[in-house]
């Protein structure tokens, strides 16, 4: 069963403007939500965390928010860039498991 | 952060052989995993391999088919056993360094292909 959801398997943004990637999780019990960018024949990086705490976590051009009510997380990308173009995952903790979503593909188009 | 390296990056293998796959990393660390990406799908973590003791597998894999080896704390090895077709994915190992928010750092993984 599928925990961390997401359900867009690719955006498209041009150079310069905001890319939202969404998450929706359905188990109560996550602590921790992590991003992870991967580009083609490399593993997964991690980008940026939030504590379930937390409503909002920023590191430069990047930005998580957390909606517990909602149980839905969104990772902003401001100004998105041609290099930003990867798939980007979405991950859960729990315990000492990370759960991980199926990935939103980017492309940022010059 | 850790430098992970894998061999090999990527191999294609016949039905019922089986391939081991070896992570190395830069630094001692006690909790290594590895996980597998099936095309299309999520990484899904097959077993936690910490040094010292038996790895722990999740549900849905079993030791027969994925052992598993941790002999010191820089060092894991993954085999796939008795190789079918379904089981084409990329591996991947990565390692829990402690931090407070829990991430993990992955290596380039290993590219399956099953014949």
């Amino acid at each position: 069963d599928q925990q961390v959801k997401q359900n867009s398997p690719s955006l498209s943004v041009q150079e310069g403007r905001i890319s939202i990637l969404n998450c929706d999780y359905t188990n109560s019990m996550f602590d921790y939500f992590l991003w992870y960018k991967k580009y083609p024949a490399e593993g997964p990086t991690f980008l940026i965390s939030i504590s379930s705490i937390k409503d909002k976590n920023e590191d430069g051009r990047f930005t998580v928010f957390l909606n517990k009510s909602a149980k839905h997380l969104s990772l902003h990308i401001v100004p998105s860039q041609p290099g930003d173009s990867a798939v980007y995952f979405c991950a859960a903790h729990s315990g000492y498991a990370l759960n991980f979503g199926k990935g939103t593909s980017l492309l940022v188009t010059p | 952060s850790a430098v992970i390296s894998q061999k090999p990056s990527r191999d294609i293998c016949q039905r019922g052989t089986s391939l081991t796959i070896q992570c190395q990393v830069d630094s001692q660390v006690t909790m290594m995993f590895w996980y597998r990406q099936q095309p299309g799908q999520s990484l899904t973590l097959i077993a936690t391999a910490n040094q010292g003791s038996e790895a722990t597998y999740e549900s849905g894999f079993v030791i027969d088919k994925f052992p598993i080896s941790r002999p010191n704390l820089t060092f894991s090895t993954l085999t796939v056993s008795n190789l079918s077709p379904e089981d084409s994915s990329i591996y991947l190992c990565s390692v829990y360094l402690g931090t407070s928010s829990y991430e993990q750092y992955f290596g380039p993984g290993t590219r399956l292909t099953v014949t």
